[in-house]
């Protein structure tokens, strides 16, 4: 079955320690995301990328950085992770960002814990 | 701004029943809705979209699109225990590379 998948599920790091999330698609679709959740709240996006097209969020902090060197996988690296930086990230695919192609599919997700 | 509300809940039903989750955006020009339900610490996972006003059916779920008073509605017939999760409607407001706003959900309970 067509997929999103993140590696690792859970993960434990110290703070400042430098830590970094993995997702993969079989989906083929163009358009990779990452969000943050924490409890009780809307999903958060940090960036996407369109193809190899980056776009990064206003508000997302520099500690997030991200990288995607092929279609099928998407890197999200936390640079030095703070208390604050707790929570639930997701990876999604959709096809594209039109009118009838952002349907969002979501991965597993990783639940972070910061030490 | 663009904002998508939701009624945080939680919504109670019986077992049966119909659920009704109601969901309001700002940006008239919105084009794409969606809705997602989450079970509690897992991801959210697509269950329904609409794009146009009117119903949309699928199975026990039936989105309701109203542009000009600017709602979207999820019905879910014959609720089940298994439906009990947070429902997240996320509107997409359209225009090339424009992200889509979620709102913060509305729990529902089912119960037996």
């Amino acid at each position: 079955d067509a997929m999103v998948i993140q590696n690792p599920r859970y993960q434990v790091t110290q703070f400042g320690k430098p830590v970094t999330l993995s997702c993969s698609q079989t989906l083929n679709h163009n358009v990779m995301y990452w969000y943050q959740q924490k409890s009780s709240q809307a999903p958060k996006l940090l960036f996407h990328y369109y193809d190899k097209d980056f776009n990064n969020e206003a508000d997302t902090p520099d500690n997030f950085q991200s990288r995607r060197p092929n279609t099928s996988f998407c890197f999200l690296d936390i640079r030095s992770p703070g208390l604050g930086d707790a929570a639930m990230y997701l990876c999604a695919t959709s096809r594209g960002m039109g009118s009838r192609d952002y349907e969002q599919y979501f991965g597993p997700g990783t639940r972070l814990t910061v030490t | 701004q663009k904002e998508v509300e939701q009624n945080s809940g939680p919504l109670s039903v019986p077992e049966g029943a119909i659920a009704s989750l109601n969901c309001t955006y700002s940006d008239r020009g919105s084009q794409s809705f969606f809705w997602y339900r989450q079970y509690s610490g897992k991801s959210p996972e697509l269950i329904m979209f609409i794009y146009s006003n009117g119903d949309k059916e699928d199975g026990r779920f039936t989105a309701q699109l109203n542009k000009a008073s600017q709602y979207v509605s999820l019905l879910i017939r014959d609720s089940q225990p298994s439906d009990s999760a947070t429902y997240l409607c996320a509107v997409w407001p359209g225009g090339g590379y424009q992200k889509v706003t979620f709102g913060t959900g509305t729990k529902l309970q089912v119960i037996p």
